[in-house]
């Protein structure tokens, strides 16, 4: 079985200064996926950031990075120079090869920017 | 290019009533999944599709809840006879079944039953 598992229900961040948003996952997979999306107050969900298991670099996206750690299983999100509009939840999710295809979610985290 | 479109934003209904929620998803993906977001137990996965044929409909509640996908442009998830605990987000969502590509959601389905 997988499971994801985000620990920090929520955060604070000083405007302009990093974060990072912990997750660890479970799953007896070899070939696997590890997704971020965010989801703002008004509530749709917006895709950030892809790690593949086989993925020798973590993965960036402009501000956003995922620190990669395999054999902890964890897969924690890192924004840089946080701004106002970061406020949202974020979503740990994944996908294992042999699952069918099915995304699975963390619980989130309600991150909050202060300016 | 447009995105998945879900149908309606917000319904509002009686206990014991049909509801049903539509989901076109973009043209050339081949996955579809049926989310529902809740402050209790977070983003679930209801059922999701390959091809149109559902492939895993485990986390669909009971028997009240059903989903079809006629075709590759659209798919229905039926909740009858709806119960106040069913009220949620439902989002839609798809993707071409290629590992590592992303999820694509619809703006979802505010659903309230009383």
């Amino acid at each position: 079985a997988q499971k994801i598992t985000q620990t920090q229900p929520g955060m604070f961040v000083q405007e302009k200064e990093a974060v990072t948003l912990d997750c660890t996952y479970d799953t007896s997979d070899q070939s696997y996926g590890l997704f971020w999306y965010k989801q703002p107050s008004s509530g749709e969900m917006i895709f950030l950031i892809y790690q593949g298991s086989y993925d020798e670099q973590n993965a960036t996206e402009g501000r956003y990075s995922l620190n990669f750690q395999k054999a902890r299983k964890s897969a924690n999100l890192v924004i840089s120079a946080s701004q106002l509009g970061d406020s949202a939840m974020y979503f740990c999710a994944m996908r294992g090869e042999n699952q069918g295809g099915k995304l699975i979610f963390g619980q989130g985290t309600e991150l909050s920017v202060k300016p | 290019d447009a995105g998945v479109i879900q149908s309606p934003r917000h319904e509002v209904t009686e206990m014991g009533q049909e509801v049903t929620l539509r989901c076109k998803p973009i043209s050339g993906h081949n996955s579809l999944f049926w989310y529902r977001q809740t402050m209790m137990r977070g983003l679930e996965l209801l059922i999701y599709f390959n091809n149109n044929v559902p492939i895993d409909d485990s986390g669909m509640p009971e028997d009240r809840f059903s989903a079809k996908m006629p075709n590759a442009s659209f798919s229905t998830l039926k909740i009858q006879p709806s119960e106040p605990r069913d009220s949620a987000v439902y989002f839609c969502a798809s993707r071409r079944t290629v590992m590592g590509e992303k999820l694509f959601f619809g703006s979802g389905t505010q659903l309230s039953v009383l």
